[in-house]
Parts: structure tokens; C-alpha cells; sequence
């Protein structure tokens, strides 16, 4: 079946260095989603993309589609220590998303 | 908006008891979606309701697990019997649009399970 991958699984950074995780999917996606979970906390949506090589911004973060539709990263620029949690993406398919296995992000002050 | 409801937020129960966890999703979305999350699995997607219709159950894990959706405004995840392997966090979401797979899933808080 469909599998959704992340890597890395795991990621410590000193606050103000940059991070990034990537996403790779075994099929090709009709589009992409990104969610945000806060430790404790519930997923909480970021962005999609839908268009192959799309990329979009907010604020520090920077999000891309591959150009095949089977991958995508997201990018933070100088980490604050609010961007701390689990990263996922959600792979878009015909009926339903399948979820990456998430990227755990540590700040340290 | 009150965003998506679940309960109850913490259950403990013990191994064999029936458990029933809870949903209202948000007023006006069309489809929604159970999942639960553990270390080891991560967030599965265990079924998912388009207009109060089951269209994919294939993440559920066993007989064990039923989940209902009587009406647009709320739906249930069963588990009878529980056994410990089940604790997890459970997740509701909810959605709106045309097409299941391409809209913003909003989450709710997630129960806590705890099967002794």
C-alpha cells in the first residue's frame, strides 16, 4: 500500500540555526499537506500544495513539492523556540491522506 | 467555533471493558475522520465518514473496533473488547469540500486510552 515517509525522525537544533525535514512518497500525490503538532497537543494544518514544483512561504517557513509529485520538504529559517513539536506531512490522495511518520523538532535555547 | 469536540479527553479502563469514544465535528463539514496515534505506529488513519457514510474502514484494526455516524453532528469509536495493545491517543478530525482527499483536516483535542 501507499507509505508516506519523513526524514529525519528526529532533530535537535540550537534556536536560530535553520531545520529541514523531507517527505517521500511511494506513489505519486495529488497534492501535499502540512501539519504542525505541539507536544501535548493536537495536528494542526499549515499548508497544502497541489502543483508539481510548487513553493510557498510563511514567514520562516518555506514549503516545496517535487517536481514528480512523490516528494516535498519543509524548510524553517533561524528556528525560534515556538517552532518546537512534530512535523508531518499528509500525502493527498483520490479519497484520503495518508500521514508521514512525522519529524520531532527540539529547539534548544 | 468551538472547533472539533471529542470525549471523553482521559479514559482508563481495564483490559475487556467496552469502550466508546466520542465526536462532534464541525457544523457544516462534510466528512470525517478517525485516527489514533502511538509511538510506534504514528498517526494512523482507522476510518473515514463522507456525509455520514463509512467510505474506507480499512485501517481498523480488528473486529474489536466498530465506528458509527448517525447524524452530521456526531459519530462514535467503539472498542469491545479493549485490550492493552489499544492504548493510544485517538484523534477526530473533520473536514469540508468535494473531494475527501484534497481539504484542511481540522483535529480535535484527542482522547487519551488507557487499557490496563
Amino acid at each position: 500500500g501507499q507509505q508516506v515517509m519523513q526524514i529525519p525522525q528526529y532533530q535537535h537544533v540550537q534556536e536560530g540555526e535553520d531545520f529541514t525535514t523531507y517527505c517521500n512518497s511511494s506513489t505519486t500525490l495529488s497534492n501535499i499537506q502540512w501539519y504542525k503538532q505541539r507536544p501535548g497537543g493536537h495536528p494542526v494544518f499549515l499548508i497544502q500544495l497541489v502543483k508539481s514544483g510548487e513553493v510557498k512561504k510563511q514567514k520562516r517557513l518555506t514549503f516545496q513539492f517535487g517536481e514528480a509529485k512523490k516528494n516535498s520538504s519543509l524548510h524553517i529559517t533561524a528556528t525560534q523556540t515556538t517552532d518546537v513539536g512534530t512535523y508531518f506531512c499528509a500525502g493527498g490522495g483520490t479519497y484520503k491522506y495518508i500521514f508521514g511518520t512525522g519529524t520531532r523538532l527540539k529547539v534548544l535555547a | 467555533d468551538a472547533g472539533v469536540i471529542q470525549s471523553p479527553r482521559h479514559e482508563v479502563t481495564e483490559m475487556g471493558q467496552e469502550v466508546t469514544l466520542r465526536c462532534k465535528p464541525i457544523s457544516g463539514h462534510n466528512s470525517l475522520f478517525w485516527y489514533r496515534q502511538t509511538m510506534m505506529r504514528g498517526l494512523e488513519l482507522l476510518i473515514y465518514f463522507n456525509n455520514n457514510v463509512p467510505i474506507d474502514d480499512s485501517g481498523m484494526p480488528e473486529d474489536r473496533f466498530s465506528a458509527k455516524m448517525p447524524n452530521a453532528s456526531f459519530s462514535t469509536l467503539k472498542i469491545q473488547p479493549s485490550e492493552p495493545r489499544d492504548s493510544a491517543v485517538y484523534f477526530c478530525a473533520s473536514s469540508f469540500g468535494r473531494r475527501v482527499g484534497s481539504n484542511e483536516q481540522f483535529f480535535g483535542p484527542g482522547t487519551r486510552l488507557t487499557v490496563l
